[in-house]
């Protein structure tokens, strides 16, 4: 299994601002992926983060607006730029370990001024 | 990924047993079952799962179908605790998890 944590667990933040959110893992893991959760919603799939290159955007995301990286095999961070209302949602940090299942940190609610 | 199906909302008496069901009737021969939670505005929580065969662990089991086009996620004795959304997604070993919008679970004492 693995521990994922992140940080900030909330924050409250102006419109046109940026906010970047931290994700650690206990372990070294093969996959990690950013999601997001609005109001009353599912969650949805943002990106893959890849360790090493560029992370694989779901359709309907795109990198300007959430830029992503992983430096190593346990951190990976996720940035929600040029905020706005619209925004406002929990964002989850997920991993997958080596022939295992995927795991989910405890997210970071954002809400947007 | 193959799509699923489950109803909106179910209630269960506190002690009972919960069935949820899920249908999956696209699935093919290489996806597995998963089954999550998630408790309010916590992040989801692995539960179980399975290929072809019955699952059982200290949480729950899974009993898949013989023809694996549907399964259903049985909680043997329910708590207040076991109140929230479930979650029961089809995809292969190595791919990444796509969320429906679930079962809403409410236990009622």
């Amino acid at each position: 299994s693995a521990v994922i944590s992140q940080k900030p667990s909330r924050d409250i933040c102006q419109r046109g601002t940026s906010l970047t959110i931290q994700c650690q893992v206990d372990s070294q893991v093969t996959m990690m992926f950013w999601y997001r959760q609005q109001p009353g919603q599912s969650l949805t799939l943002i990106a893959t983060a890849n360790q090493g290159s560029e992370a694989t955007y779901e359709s309907g995301f795109v990198i300007d607006k959430f830029p992503i990286s992983r430096p190593n095999l346990t951190f990976s961070t996720l940035t929600v730029s040029n905020m706005s209302p619209e925004d406002s949602s929990i964002y989850l940090c997920s991993a997958r370990p080596l022939a295992d299942t995927q795991y989910f940190g405890p997210g970071t609610r954002l809400t947007v001024l | 990924d193959a799509k699923t199906t489950q109803p909106p909302s179910m209630d269960c008496a506190e002690g009972r047993a919960a069935n949820l069901p899920c249908n999956h009737s696209t699935i093919s021969g290489n996806e597995y079952v998963y089954w999550y939670r998630q408790i309010h505005s916590q992040g989801p929580q692995y539960i179980i799962h399975g290929l072809k065969n019955n699952e059982t662990n200290e949480m729950a089991s899974l009993i898949i179908t013989e023809d694996r086009k549907s399964s259903t996620l049985i909680l043997p004795h329910a708590t207040l605790r076991d109140t929230a959304v479930y979650y029961c997604i089809v995809s292969q070993g190595a791919q990444k998890l796509v969320f429906g919008q679930g079962t809403r679970l409410t236990i009622n004492p």
